[in-house]
Parts: C-alpha cells; structure tokens; sequence
C-alpha cells in the first residue's frame, strides 16, 4: 500500500531552520519525484520544489530559492526539505507530494500526499 | 494571489449538479492538457480526483468529471452528496511547472 508518512509538527523561533522527513513505501521509489507543497493556514497550495529520486536534482519555486533545499536518501526511502531563515510567513503545514510526469523536472500531476507536518514560526 | 482564479465557494443540494471553474491562460490551462484537480476535507491532505483534464484515478467515484475549453478548465460533481462538501483546488502544467488555483470551497446544503 503506497504511503508518504512524514515527521511530527516543529516550533521554531524566527531565524531558525526546520528539516521536515518523509518516508516513502509501497511502491519504487526511485521511479518518481517528489514534491514539497505548503498550506499557509486558511490559504491555498503552494509548490514549493521537487527531487529527483536518482540523482538528487532539484529544482526549486524562486520564491524559495536560496533558503530551502531539499535531499534524499535512496537507502530509507526518505526525502527532506529543509527551510532556513524561517519567518512568520512560513508557518504553515508542509505536504511532501509524489510527483507525475514523462520529463524533469516538469510536473503534471500529484498523486500521492503525505499527511501534512505543520511548522509554527513564533518567537 | 493564485495564478489560477477560481470562484471562493458554490454550493448545490443533494442530487444536483455543481460546476466549479478554474481560469488561467495561453501559457498553463490553455497551453497544455496536463488540468488535475483535488479535494480537501478541513485538516486532511488533498487526494487527486481528476488528472489530465478529465481523466479520474482509480476509486474516484464517476460523479467527478472534467473538462476544458480554452484558457478554462472545469470540475463537475453530479449527484451531489453531503460528503463532497470540502474544498477544491484547480492545478495545471506550466513552465514553473505548475500552478494552482486558490480553492473553492463546496457547501452541501
């Protein structure tokens, strides 16, 4: 049974970094990217950036450009997003998506969602 | 602001049919036929109902469909039922590489 079940919820201080996990099953995961999206409370999806299983290449929303960067780890099956200089802004809840298309990094749809990890930016 | 406009919320009684619509332009809806929409109940993840415009992934109910005409892509729910009111969020393939509408929220009364 495919699943994405990702780490528990962080608080974090302005300024500070967060590194949220996602642990993929169910299915090859080197045969898919994947995607962060985030959910501002109360507002819509925003893409964040996506990873190729293989290689490691990302390619990132330029709005998050310079502070997140995102990884994986082909032995555990598991992809990070790291987002540092966080600020108010950034609080939100941060979904790690599988990703569909025929090329990289284009991104036709996504067909599996991890349940969510809610990051609070507060001093 | 989303690059995709969608109307805040409609809404329908059980059995009717509603529509929500999602306009873009040349360059993401209009350009490509890569238009998939998701449904989102308050504090879960969004599921994928409908992908490439009008194709639904196995276990969508078939009340679900899809459509384009233009720069607009559109969602139909026949057969209304109380447990499809959440919200719904319009994506599409551009060269960003994708984009999303900011949701409309679907009240069953």
């Amino acid at each position: 049974q495919m699943q994405l079940v990702q780490s528990g919820a962080e608080v974090k201080k302005p300024g500070a970094s967060v590194k949220v996990s996602c642990k993929a099953s169910g299915y090859t995961f080197t045969s898919y990217y994947m995607n962060w999206v985030r959910q501002a409370p109360g507002q819509g999806l925003e893409w964040m950036g996506i990873i190729h299983p293989i290689g490691g290449s990302t390619s990132y929303a330029q709005k998050f450009q310079g502070r997140v960067t995102m990884t994986r780890d082909t032995s555990t099956s598991t992809v990070y997003m790291e987002l540092s200089s966080l600020r108010s802004e950034d609080t939100a809840v941060y979904y790690c998506a599988r990703g569909y298309s025929s090329t990289w990094p284009d991104l036709y749809y996504f067909d599996y969602w991890g349940q969510g990890t809610l990051v609070t930016v507060s001093s | 602001q989303s690059v995709l406009t969608q109307p805040a919320s409609v809404s329908g009684s059980p059995g009717q049919s509603i529509t929500i619509s999602c306009t873009g332009t040349s360059s993401d809806v209009g350009g490509y036929n890569y238009v998939s929409w998701y449904q989102q109940y308050p504090g879960k993840a969004p599921k994928l109902m409908i992908y490439d415009v009008s194709n639904r992934p196995s276990g969508v109910s078939n009340r679900f469909s899809g459509s384009k005409s233009g720069n607009t892509a559109s969602l139909t729910i026949s057969g209304l039922q109380a447990e499809d009111e959440a919200d719904y969020y319009c994506s599409s393939y551009t060269s960003s590489p994708v984009v999303f509408g900011g949701g409309t929220k679907l009240t069953v009364l």
